[in-house]
């Protein structure tokens, strides 16, 4: 069965760049959430879409982020005037329900910042 | 904020061996996730605790909740080389959206 997907998997960008990273959640799925991991780090959370709407975006990092998913399935991460720091693993997942289920990770958009 | 910390941050272990990761979590939690992430792959969900002192097991692994439910440890018996990679807790706080993510346990295993 299909899980969830991001495209691209990976980007590199040259600073001051606007990148956007897709993800496809699993069909049906309510909640999609992002995460940024650095290397060898823990995901954080970025932001956290019940169907449309975007519920907590406390995570963004800058007024640079910014999420939108506006049929409630597909999301969109889009990353404006790309900094070096902004290098990571963009992590995507859904969850069938509300908050408090098992999140279904997709594979990561890695992002280099040159 | 809610913070998640595990220790310890790596443990090389000789296949057989056991393995503990704990996780401490600064505020209460309404429940916890474990995920396991193997090297160069994404985080893949184990188990959900929600009730205090739960404890589960599957197969070799087994999962504590605490009593007072602010921390929380996986256990691995008898470790093999599948066992490898890194070991994640993650709180859901009591009104949050967020699922805060602890630094990580990796596991390597020598064979």
């Amino acid at each position: 069965g299909a899980g969830v997907s991001q495209s691209p998997r990976y980007k590199v960008a040259k600073r001051g760049q606007d990148v956007a990273l897709r993800c496809d959640p699993i069909s049906g799925h309510v909640s999609l959430f992002w995460y940024q991991q650095a290397l060898g780090q823990g995901p954080e959370f970025l932001t956290y879409f019940q169907n449309e709407a975007q519920l907590d975006k406390s995570g963004l990092p800058s007024d640079r982020f910014f999420a939108e998913r506006p049929e409630g399935s597909v999301s969109t991460l889009k990353i404006q005037r790309t900094q070096q720091e902004d290098s990571a693993v963009y992590l995507c997942a859904s969850s069938p329900g509300g908050v408090t289920g098992e999140l279904f990770f997709g594979e990561g958009s890695r992002l280099t910042v040159l | 904020g809610q913070q998640v910390m595990q220790i310890p941050q790596y443990q090389h272990v000789q296949e057989g061996e056991d393995f503990t990761t704990y996780c401490n979590s600064s505020t209460t939690l309404s429940n916890i996730q474990w995920y396991k992430q193997r090297p160069g792959g994404h985080p893949v969900f184990l188990i959900q605790l929600v009730k205090s002192g739960e404890v589960k097991k599957q197969k070799r692994l087994t999962f504590q909740f605490g009593e007072a439910k602010k921390n929380s440890s996986l256990h691995i018996t008898a470790t093999q080389t599948t066992d490898v990679g890194t070991y994640f807790c993650a709180g859901w706080g009591d009104s949050s959206y967020k699922l805060i993510f602890g630094s990580g346990t990796r596991l390597l295993v020598r064979p």
